[in-house]
């Protein structure tokens, strides 16, 4: 049991560009969910996939905002025209079926 | 609605117990959860608690539950230093929906 992982770690772009984060879920957990933690505050849901369907999303995930899970292993967050506040760590956890989410260390982003 | 609140601060001298407490208010709730989380890191799950228990213990840690003021505590026993850092009180509510609702989290610091 490798853990959940994130890549990159640190992200640092320019308002209006486009960024990318990925998620390796715990190997056959169905489940994967995208959290954002802004300073000071706890996560925020986001999104969340069983398997590789996408089952809900919160408010929270505008329309810059896109998840994929294609093949029901790892996912996608890609945020589109980056602003100010989207600065943030997210998060991304996955579980099996309905047992405790494991989190991953997070993707910091830094928009300049 | 979902509302999860927590004490902002907590200090204690090392090897005195440490209790940090939360209050929900979602009856709804099935399961409530302590999770803790280092400087950039992820969440590490410590524990967990099915809404039809009032305790469980697991080595050092204590939670407790009391369903009808809605609030959840979590004791450490003989707390180290390595115990310092931000715990995070969350709930998952019988709604169908998989989202944990976090709190703003407690910072707990160990004084030698």
């Amino acid at each position: 049991d490798t853990g959940v992982s994130q890549d990159p770690r640190h992200k640092i772009t320019k308002r209006g560009q486009n960024v990318t984060f990925r998620c390796d879920p715990i190997s056959e957990h169905n489940r994967l969910y995208w959290y954002r933690q802004t300073l000071g505050q706890g996560p925020e849901f986001l999104t969340y996939f069983q398997n590789e369907a996408q089952l809900e999303k919160s408010r929270l995930l505008s329309d810059r905002f896109s998840a994929e899970r294609p093949k029901g292993s790892f996912s996608t967050l890609e945020i589109q025209r980056t602003e100010q506040g989207d600065s943030a760590m997210y998060l991304c956890a996955s579980s099996r079926g309905l047992q405790p989410q494991h989190f991953g260390d997070g993707t910091r982003l830094s928009i300049l | 609605g979902e509302d999860v609140e927590q004490s902002l601060f907590l200090s204690v001298r090392e090897g005195d117990s440490s209790v940090i407490n939360c209050t929900y208010t979602d009856s709804s709730s099935t399961y409530l959860y302590w999770y803790k989380q280092e400087p950039g890191a992820g969440l590490q799950l410590l524990t967990y608690i099915f809404s039809n228990m009032d305790m469980k213990q697991d080595q050092r840690l204590t939670v407790l539950l009391n369903k009808k003021d809605k609030h959840l505590s979590l004791r450490i026993a003989d707390t180290q230093t390595g115990d310092s850092a931000i715990y995070f009180c969350a709930e998952i509510m019988d709604t169908g929906r998989r989202a944990l609702t976090f709190g703003s989290g407690t910072r707990l610091q160990v004084q030698p």
